[in-house]
Order: structure tokens, then C-alpha cells, then sequence
């Protein structure tokens, strides 16, 4: 069976800190990594997409950056963390259907 | 305007009742996916369809790609049902990108 690890559960940071969130995924090869972020009460924004180890492609631009280090491995992560940077964050893998991880909860003060 | 347009925007139903969610596209949507995030925010794949329906228990989900909508049937309400029911859908040039509607918020009364 697949599993989805993402860490930390939950994070409360300092405006211009370094953030570094990350995924694991068991139980599957190669599949698509994606980061989704989540406003309160908001709908769901792709960040960044990976269909290869190395290769990581981005959605949007939010002063966030995203690398696949190992095939079954994503990590997000800013040098400098902003006020809208706070919000849910999401892995999720997919093959055709996607599921997502339990989520990262940012705050950021 | 929204390419994915979901309604209602909010529902709330009694414990038992039945309830039907609907996704419109503006988009030439070739699978569909429904989700449920409960209130804690962990997102649930419902369903993956290509164009027909699928059921499983007391959930039935159809998408007509000529149409350009997708249902989502809920029969016999449970509480756990309760939360944010959200469509996407993948059209043919999406570049692996998934269109998200804004979602239902779906309480249940018991």
C-alpha cells in the first residue's frame, strides 16, 4: 500500500526566516510529486509539479522554491518566509487519480 | 469566469437525507477528480472518473465530458460526510495541473 509521510505537521515562524517543509512517499515508483498551498477557507493552489527526479517545474510564483532530491522525495522551501506565506501546505503524489498528504499548517508572525 | 464552477456553494442537510453536487466546466475537462477535506484539512480522493459514473457505498459520481459537468450523489447522509467537497478537472493541455472549483461546504445535522 501507498503511504504519504509529510513533516512538520505544524509550523509557527519568524517573517524572514528560512522554511523547509517536506514528503515522502512509499509504495510507488516514480510517481508525479506535487505541492499545493491552501488559504483559510480557500480553495487549492498547485505550487510545483516533479515528474522526475531533479526535474521540478513551477505553477505560480510565491517566493517559494521546490526540489525532488530522491524519487520518492519532495521538499519545499524559502531562504525568507513573508506574512503571506502562512496557509496550508500539501504534497500529493499521483499516477492517474491524486492523493494528498496530511498537510503542513504555517503560521507565519 | 470560473472554468470549473461549483455549486451549491454551501449545503446543510439532516442526518439521512440525500444531496447532489454539481461541477460545470468552461473547459474541455477530460477525467474529473472528487475530493472530500474533513474539518481537521486532510483532502480524500472520492473518485478519478473518465467520462461515465462510478458508485461506491453511499457515494455516486458521474461526469459527461460532452456536457461538460460532473455530479456528485450523496445518499443517506451520515455526520461524516460533513466537510468541503472539491472537483477538479484535467482538460487535454492542462501540463499536469489539476482545475480546482471553490468547493461545497457540506454540514450534516443530526
Amino acid at each position: 500500500a501507498q503511504t504519504i509521510h509529510q513533516w512538520p505537521v505544524a509550523e509557527i515562524k519568524a517573517v524572514g526566516s528560512p522554511l523547509s517543509l517536506g514528503c515522502t512517499i512509499k509504495g510507488k515508483s516514480s510517481p508525479n510529486l506535487y505541492w499545493y498551498w491552501q488559504a483559510t477557507g480557500g480553495t487549492l493552489q498547485q505550487l510545483f509539479y516533479s515528474i522526475t527526479v531533479g526535474q521540478v517545474e513551477s505553477v505560480v510564483q510565491l517566493n517559494l522554491s521546490a526540489s525532488r532530491p530522491k524519487d520518492d522525495q519532495f521538499i519545499l522551501s524559502t531562504e525568507k518566509l513573508l506574512l503571506s506565506h502562512s496557509g496550508f501546505y500539501l504534497c500529493a503524489w499521483s499516477l492517474r487519480a491524486l492523493y494528498f498528504g496530511s498537510g503542513t499548517r504555517l503560521t507565519v508572525l | 469566469g470560473d472554468k470549473v464552477k461549483q455549486s451549491p456553494s454551501a449545503l446543510s442537510l439532516q442526518e439521512g437525507t440525500n444531496s447532489a453536487l454539481r461541477c460545470n466546466f468552461s473547459i474541455a475537462a477530460t477525467t474529473v477528480q472528487w475530493f472530500l477535506q474533513n474539518p481537521r484539512g486532510s483532502l480524500m480522493n472520492l473518485f478519478y472518473l473518465v467520462p461515465g459514473t462510478k458508485e461506491n457505498g453511499r457515494l455516486k459520481s458521474a461526469f459527461d465530458s460532452k456536457e461538460s459537468y460532473s455530479t456528485l450523489h450523496i445518499r443517506d447522509a451520515q455526520l461524516e460526510d460533513s466537510g468541503t467537497y472539491f472537483c477538479a478537472a484535467e482538460a487535454a493541455d492542462s501540463n499536469y495541473q489539476l482545475i480546482w472549483g471553490s468547493g461545497t461546504k457540506l454540514i450534516i445535522k443530526p
